[in-house]
């Protein structure tokens, strides 16, 4: 069956670097985009980005411009989100998301991956 | 950015009734063949899991009791009839252009 699952929760301070990671499996890894959405704790969801996993290029929606970067580790099946210079607002749960084509919905979601970011 | 409005922001209904949610676009998310529009259930705790695609295509798996409609600007997702396991947070998304926007969500509650 097809699964996306994503590392444990993360505590880190302001000012460090966490890197989060979502496995697939139960598919062809590069038939499908993989794709980031941040939701704030009792919020909605936003659209962080996506890595178009079959040539590694990533698209990042304007708020996730800088300290963001989606990589990729094919041979494992494996999306990563890296945070760098983490800020107290990022914390939040991440959820990767895969989906077939820019037009297409977000068919199968990873469980979430929690970040408090904390002094 | 295309801003989805949806409404109510919570509502409260009987088992066995019908649940209505709406979605507002603030430009057109269709042509003539698809609505590029999708809908979302979400639990607390849970990831949100995909109900609907282009407006009114129940996706694999998902109740009967689902069911969505609407076209242009204007869009809806209906629950009938409702059940305990329908108390959640319903999105809807576009996928007209990037950025791919939510609305803030529905909160579905039992009477």
């Amino acid at each position: 069956q097809i699964q996306l699952v994503q590392s444990g929760p993360e505590l880190k301070k302001p000012g460090e670097t966490v890197k989060i990671s979502c496995k697939a499996s139960g598919y062809t890894f590069t038939n499908y985009g993989m794709n980031w959405v941040k939701q704030a704790p009792g919020k909605g969801l936003k659209w962080m980005g996506w890595i178009n996993t079959y040539t590694g290029e990533p698209t990042y929606a304007d708020d996730f411009k800088g300290r963001f970067a989606f990589s990729l580790e094919t041979s494992a099946s494996t999306a990563y989100l890296q945070i760098n210079n983490l800020k107290n607002e990022d914390t939040a749960t991440y959820f990767c998301a895969r989906r077939r084509d820019r037009y297409d919905g977000f068919d199968y979601w990873g469980q979430g991956t929690t970040l408090t970011v904390s002094s | 950015d295309i801003v989805l409005t949806q409404s109510p922001a919570s509502l409260a209904v009987s088992l066995g009734q019908r649940a209505t949610i709406s979605c507002r676009a603030s430009q057109s998310v269709s042509t003539s063949s698809y609505s590029y529009m999708h809908w979302y259930q979400q639990k607390p705790g849970q990831p949100p899991k995909l109900l609907i695609k282009y407006a009114s295509n129940l996706e694999s798996g998902v109740p009967a009791r689902f069911s969505g409609s609407g076209s242009g600007t204007d869009f809806t997702l209906n629950i009938h009839p409702v059940e305990e396991e329908d108390t959640a947070t319903y999105y809807c998304q576009h996928s007209w252009e990037i950025p791919p926007t939510f609305g803030a969500g529905t909160k579905l509650e039992l009477k």
